[in-house]
């Protein structure tokens, strides 16, 4: 089955700075790549996903890019800010009837003021 | 529109007690899963369904049961507590086309003693 690896574990960033968070799969038929921020005792949340037929997409700060060929994308928050601050999950999956998510083990982002 | 409703937010069992934790969303979504959450480890998959009447063995699937006998409400069963099912439950929904990643429950902590 599909495995996810997620880096790194823990990122701590001073308000204003980027972070960059970077996920590997192994499933080369994995076609769609959500990323899910979770804050302090809430749900995880999507905040950005991606399509396999798409390199790069943005929304205002954040950013996902994706590799194909190496088989891996990432995460991308520039101008962070406190309420930044949560456990962020990567996920891959594959379409055709078969949409079960696998998740990496997630990143603690610590935006300091 | 609810989401993905769980109840109940809070429980504690006692070693051998059995009780369901319970799913519903409103959206009409065909994939439905249950994952847990245990420190340092991800979301990791217990049991999903792709439909009423469907279900399937996750990652971790020892000590559950789930039955899905309508689109709506997915419960999850512990049959016998441990206190290895220590954790914080999540059920999650959706679309199962790709077109749009999961959308969470609130979560149930459970404590089992």
């Amino acid at each position: 089955g599909e495995n996810v690896e997620q880096h790194p574990s823990t990122l701590s960033v001073q308000e204003g700075d980027s972070a960059v968070i970077k996920c590997t799969y192994s499933d080369s038929a994995s076609n769609y790549f959500p990323w899910y921020k979770q804050e302090l005792g809430k749900r995880p949340q999507l905040i950005i996903d991606i399509r396999s037929n798409v390199g790069e997409k943005k929304d205002q700060r954040i950013a996902v890019t994706l590799n194909k060929t190496a088989k891996h994308f990432s995460l991308h928050i520039t101008e962070t800010q406190p309420e930044d601050s949560a456990v962020y999950f990567c996920a891959a999956s594959k379409g055709g009837g078969s949409y079960i998510p696998t998740f990496g083990r997630g990143t603690s982002l610590i935006v300091h003021p | 529109n609810a989401g993905v409703t769980q109840t109940p937010k809070f429980q504690v069992l006692k070693t051998g007690q059995s009780m369901t934790l319970q799913c519903a969303q409103d959206m009409n979504h065909e994939y439905m899963s249950w994952y847990r959450q245990d420190p340092g480890m991800g979301l990791r998959l217990i049991h999903y369904s792709v439909g009423a009447g469907i279900t399937d063995q996750g990652e971790v699937p020892n000590g559950y049961n789930v039955s899905r006998s309508t689109t709506e409400d997915f419960p999850l069963r512990l049959l016998s507590a441990a206190p290895s099912q220590t954790s914080v439950y999540f059920c999650a929904s959706s679309t199962g086309t790709g077109a749009s990643g999961y959308t969470f429950g609130s979560g149930t902590r459970l404590t089992v003693v």
